[in-house]
């Protein structure tokens, strides 16, 4: 079945350092691959998507390439600041309409 | 525009007694969802309405779960009775009409964290 696998956390940098979250999926057929974002006290965001093979999304700094020869969406920052800190979800869809999401990610982002 | 909105945004319950969630999807969103995150795990899939009727509730636990959407408006899922297990947070979405076969964005709302004590 579809599924997605999220790099554990939590995850704790100082600011400017360079982010990465792995994830990869599994999914029959050719699903859109997101990250959405949940900030403290907040529900959950899109932050960024990518509907086919080799698309980048990119929003807010962030950007991850949709690759499906690894079958991954690895979410990277160049320099993270202390407002980024949040939970980060990857997920995907395929032909139906529900998401499927990893179980989060857990960042820190220290001054 | 006005998001998704949730209610309650808490709820503390004992083992046996109900509750009613309720959302409120963007207004002209046909579809309605329903997702939850039990502690530390992945958020799960529960159901998706399109507009008043339920399109896919395949992941719904069991019968102790109904929900509903009458009108096609606001959506309410009612948890009876309740169990330990069911504690978690419960979000909802919304989404535009589908059209073709791409996945609409959905919008989610902030959560109802749910615990049974």
């Amino acid at each position: 079945g579809d599924s997605v696998t999220q790099m554990e956390g939590p995850v704790t940098l100082s600011e400017e350092a360079f982010l990465t979250i792995n994830c990869t999926y599994t999914a029959t057929g050719y699903p859109s691959l997101f990250w959405y974002v949940q900030y403290p006290g907040e529900g959950l965001q899109l932050l960024l998507k990518a509907t086919k093979a080799d698309d980048k999304g990119s929003n807010k700094g962030f950007e991850a390439t949709y690759r499906k020869e690894t079958t991954s969406f690895h979410l990277e920052k160049g320099s993270v600041q202390v407002s980024d800190s949040a939970v980060y979800f990857c997920a995907l869809s395929t032909g139906a309409n529900n998401l499927f999401f990893g179980t989060g990610t857990r960042l820190t982002v220290i001054p | 525009e006005a998001g998704v909105t949730q209610f309650p945004s808490h709820s503390v319950i004992e083992k046996g007694q109900t509750v009613t969630l309720r959302c409120d999807p963007i207004s002209g969103h046909d579809n309605l969802y329903w997702y939850r995150r039990v502690m530390g795990k992945e958020i799960k899939f529960l159901l998706h309405f399109v507009k008043e009727s339920k399109q896919d509730e395949s992941g719904m636990p069991n019968n102790r779960f109904l929900a509903e959407r009458t009108g096609g408006t606001y959506s309410t899922l009612k948890v009876q009775p309740a169990e330990l297990e069911d504690s978690g947070v419960y979000f909802c979405a919304s989404s535009q009409e589908r059209t073709g076969l791409r996945s609409e964005t959905q919008y989610f709302g902030p959560g109802t964290r749910l615990l049974v004590l």
